[in-house]
């Protein structure tokens, strides 16, 4: 089973949209969880970070089940800014500053 | 903000080449960076952790001998791909934990590589 599973998409959704993505981890010791985001040919970057209590920025809110040992991200009232493909993380090892372990990451398109 | 850079960017190469990729911490010393590989439409694939002063940690299915890593500063860590072949081809990322930060990891921009 691999660490960081996620369903690949693509989702493809109108502008306005709430649209929701799931990741299942495997490594019940982990600790810390990231959504990252990236664009085509570029760097991922650090979206947002998942807590237990759950975390909102604006039109994001990403929350995490640790029972289940899934995290998600919901994205309301998209934009066709959010296009783009964004992936689940987690640290491999107990500590921070182990290397990140990424899923297969979501595509999503919003469309006008 | 911290930056780690990568060069270079793009890189086109005859089969059977060596190339060299540069990761560097720019305001920041990194004991350890890690480099990651990305094939159009997968994921990041996590390929080795590179330790400064020690020998680099690799991933299972990745062949240290065709995929060098010096890190030879606290700032510096190469990945050099030896004898290149077509499906070395893809998109190669190196990263580095803030040491202020702990859950913060810096990315550097990539570098494409295409070996013909």
């Amino acid at each position: 089973r691999k660490e960081v599973e996620q369903d690949p998409g693509p989702f493809n959704v109108p502008e306005g949209a709430t649209v929701a993505f799931n990741c299942t981890y495997s490594n019940s010791a982990s600790q810390s969880f990231f959504w990252y985001r990236q664009d085509c040919r570029k760097e991922p970057k650090l979206l947002m970070s998942v807590y237990s209590s759950g975390n909102e920025d604006g039109r994001f809110t990403a929350q995490l089940n640790r029972a289940s040992q899934y995290i998600s991200l919901l994205i309301r009232d998209s934009k066709l800014s959010d296009s783009a493909t964004y992936l689940c993380a987690s640290f491999r090892g107990y500590q921070a500053g182990t290397a990140l372990i990424f899923g297969k990451g979501t595509t999503l398109s919003v469309s006008s | 903000g911290a930056v780690v850079s990568q060069h270079p960017s793009r890189v086109i190469c005859k089969s059977g080449t060596s190339v060299k990729i540069e990761c560097r911490s720019l305001d920041f010393q990194a004991t350890t960076m890690f480099w990651y590989r990305q094939f159009p439409k997968q994921s990041l694939m996590l390929m080795a952790t590179s330790n400064e002063g020690s020998k680099a940690t690799y991933e299972q299915g990745v062949e240290k001998d065709k995929f060098l890593i010096n890190h030879a500063s606290l700032t510096l860590s190469t990945l050099t791909v030896t004898s290149a072949h077509p499906e070395d081809s893809s998109f190669y990322i190196c990263s580095a934990p803030d040491p202020k930060s702990t859950d913060t990891q810096y990315f550097g921009p990539g570098t494409r590589l295409t070996v013909l």
